[in-house]
This record gives structure tokens, sequence and C-alpha cells, in this order.
């Protein structure tokens, strides 16, 4: 079963900022919070990474709860081109089965 | 750089057939892991091959075999296909694999179907 739970969907307005929440209440302490997205007909891309403090790079940023037991991902400004499926997953040290969940399916309104 | 890439892209068997898939890992990259993507059931890991040796398995059947080559390049085999292994297999390659802080670079897939 996957770790991560997340909304099956969510709808954004283009330009606007996007938040996408992933629950993960059995985070271990070594176990590093990755998100990735899957385009239509592509498969998924690297998005951001993070273990404790928040991360930003040229793509989104990530936002970590004191408690690691949550996360959201933040697209700035959301454009058409970042519709897609998003998927929350936790990487735990020495496992190298990474489970992915459903994922939040992010809809783009122009 | 090049990507990871898959081939076919496409392929169309009948029940009963055996398939090979083929994966190139980006150059230098010696872990290959395969997942199977279909709607119902959505991103399921395989296996994962790094230095030629199968480093870990997910559930499913024996049907479903792999394999890595000393150039890392990696292919997995599917015997006797049943329609419910009509899907979209991915493959993924990283450096070392089993690094909790490790980028996964996945190709474009192959699109299986089983008629």
């Amino acid at each position: 079963d996957a770790k991560t739970t997340q909304p099956n969907s969510m709808e954004s307005n283009e330009e606007e900022p996007v938040h996408l929440p992933c629950n993960h209440s059995t985070i271990s302490g070594t176990d590093y919070i990755h998100w990735y997205r899957q385009l239509p007909s592509q498969g998924p891309e690297y998005v951001i990474h993070g273990l404790t403090s928040n991360v930003n790079n040229r793509m989104a940023s990530l936002a970590i709860a004191e408690d690691r037991k949550s996360s959201t991902l933040i697209l700035h400004r959301a454009t058409l081109r970042d519709a897609a499926v998003y998927y929350c997953i936790l990487r735990d040290q020495g496992d190298d089965k990474i489970i992915f969940g459903k994922g939040t399916r992010l809809h783009i309104l122009p | 750089k090049a990507g990871v890439t898959q081939t076919p892209r496409y392929l169309i068997k009948t029940r009963g057939q055996q398939v090979t898939l083929s994966c190139s890992p980006i150059s230098g990259h010696r872990s290959v892991s395969w997942y199977q993507q279909t709607p119902g059931q959505g991103l399921q890991f395989l296996f994962e091959y790094f230095s030629e040796t199968q480093r870990n398995k997910g559930n499913f059947p024996g049907r479903f075999s792999g394999r890595q080559f000393s150039n890392s390049r990696s292919e997995m085999n599917v015997s006797t296909l049943e329609l419910g292994d009509s899907a979209l297999y991915l493959c993924a390659s990283s450096l070392l694999g089993g690094a909790t802080n490790e980028k996964l670079f996945f190709g474009s897939g192959t699109q299986l179907s089983v008629l």
C-alpha cells in the first residue's frame, strides 16, 4: 500500500499558485519526500524532493510540515503545461520498492 | 545527455505469446527499475536491477522476468501473455538506486496491448 495520501484531483486557474497536499503520517526519520509528475503520454518526471527543510527549485517549492507528517508541493504560477498527475512518494532507506499511490490529477483552467 | 530510451514504443501481441521490452538507461546510471501502469492499479513496481543483479522484486507472477547487461541496458520479458498484461511498461534509471535522495529518470514507456 502507498505510504502517502493525496486528493484524487484538483483544479486551478492559469497563472495562479497551486498547493498540492500530501499526507504521510507514518513517515520515518530517514524517509525522503519526493514528488514526480506525469504529463499525458509520458513517463513520470522528477519535480523536487526534501527531507526536513523546505526546498525550492526552478520547477516548484516543497513545504514540509514540522512534524513531517505532511507536505505541500507549490507551483508558484501554474501554466497549462502543468496539467498532469502529481505523485508524492516516500523513499525509504534501503528499500528500492518505490510505491506510487494514485496521485493527484491537476487540471489547469485557462 | 540522452535520456532513458525504451523500445518499442507500441506493441500488439496475442494471448499466450511472449514479449521482450528493452530499456537503455542514461549513460553512467547503473540501476534500472521497471513499472507497470494500468488505469485501475496505477504505477506498480516490477523489479530493480543493479550491476546485472536483481536487487528487488514486486508482487508479480513468475511470468514477468528481467535481466540487465554489463552495459546497464535492461530487458524485461513477459511469457504466456494474458489480457490483463495490457499496460504501459515504464523503466527508470538512476545512478546507484537505493539512495533515498536519488532522482529517478523515466522513459516514455512501451504501450503493450494483448488481444
